[in-house]
């Protein structure tokens, strides 16, 4: 039974540019949540996605964007990058649209130069 | 504004020894807590969730207690072992429409032999 896939595992890019991260839920969940997660900080609540909508939003700036594919899985995409979007990106899968017991990736590490 | 703090400095025992970590929160009721334990560049593992009608659970070595008057949840590993060694964060579900599911920035355990 595969867990929940992130790729790519590490990332470096330069301001300005653009990314896409992927993400791949636990077989037979439908809901996929992202976060960042700073260096020494808990992981921050980007947006979810549940039947291809984003269902909830955190405090993030539309620089960042998302999409979820009939299969489940899912893209965040973060245009314009800033230094400060350096972070770990994770993402976290469940079941219909439920919270309880996220299962997580091991994440994107992202460095903007 | 909803807040969850934990125990931001590194908590360092003996093996052996019991582990209490603390999480507290305000202007908040969830209907239950959750703990996850992160290993460095990995993504959170789910260790237990706790109900606000629950006063404790046991898995284990694990303890988790939710005091709901206080707004706080203890956490406790009991026999500490060196592999205990890791960020143990708690999360909260919060409810806009929809659920997502926020955590604390966590706290650093260190077993020592």
């Amino acid at each position: 039974d595969a867990g929940v896939t992130q790729s790519p595992t590490h990332l470096i890019k330069t301001r300005g540019q653009q990314v896409t991260l992927r993400c791949s839920p636990k077989s037979g969940h439908d809901t996929v949540s992202w976060y960042q997660q700073a260096l020494g900080q808990g992981p921050q609540f980007i947006f979810q996605y549940y039947e291809e909508e984003e269902r909830q939003r955190g405090n993030f700036p539309d620089r960042f964007s998302g999409h979820q594919f009939p299969n489940y899985s899912s893209e965040l995409n973060v245009n314009a990058l800033l230094l400060g979007d350096s972070a770990l990106y994770l993402c976290a899968s469940s079941l219909e649209g439920r919270v309880e017991k996220l299962f997580f990736g091991s994440g994107t590490q992202l460095s903007v130069l | 504004s909803q807040k969850i703090e934990q125990n931001s400095e590194a908590l360092n025992i003996q093996e052996g020894k019991t582990a209490t970590l603390t999480c507290n929160y305000t202007n908040y009721s969830p209907a239950y807590l959750q703990w996850y334990r992160q290993d460095p560049g990995r993504g959170p593992v789910f260790l237990l969730l706790i109900r606000e009608n629950e006063k404790e659970k046991r898995k284990e070595r694990l303890k988790v207690t939710f005091d709901t008057t206080l707004k706080q949840s203890l956490f406790h590993i009991t026999a500490s072992q060196p592999a205990d060694s890791a960020t143990y964060l708690c999360a909260l579900p919060v409810s806009g429409g929809y659920n997502k599911l926020i955590f604390g920035a966590g706290t650093r355990l260190a077993v020592h032999p």
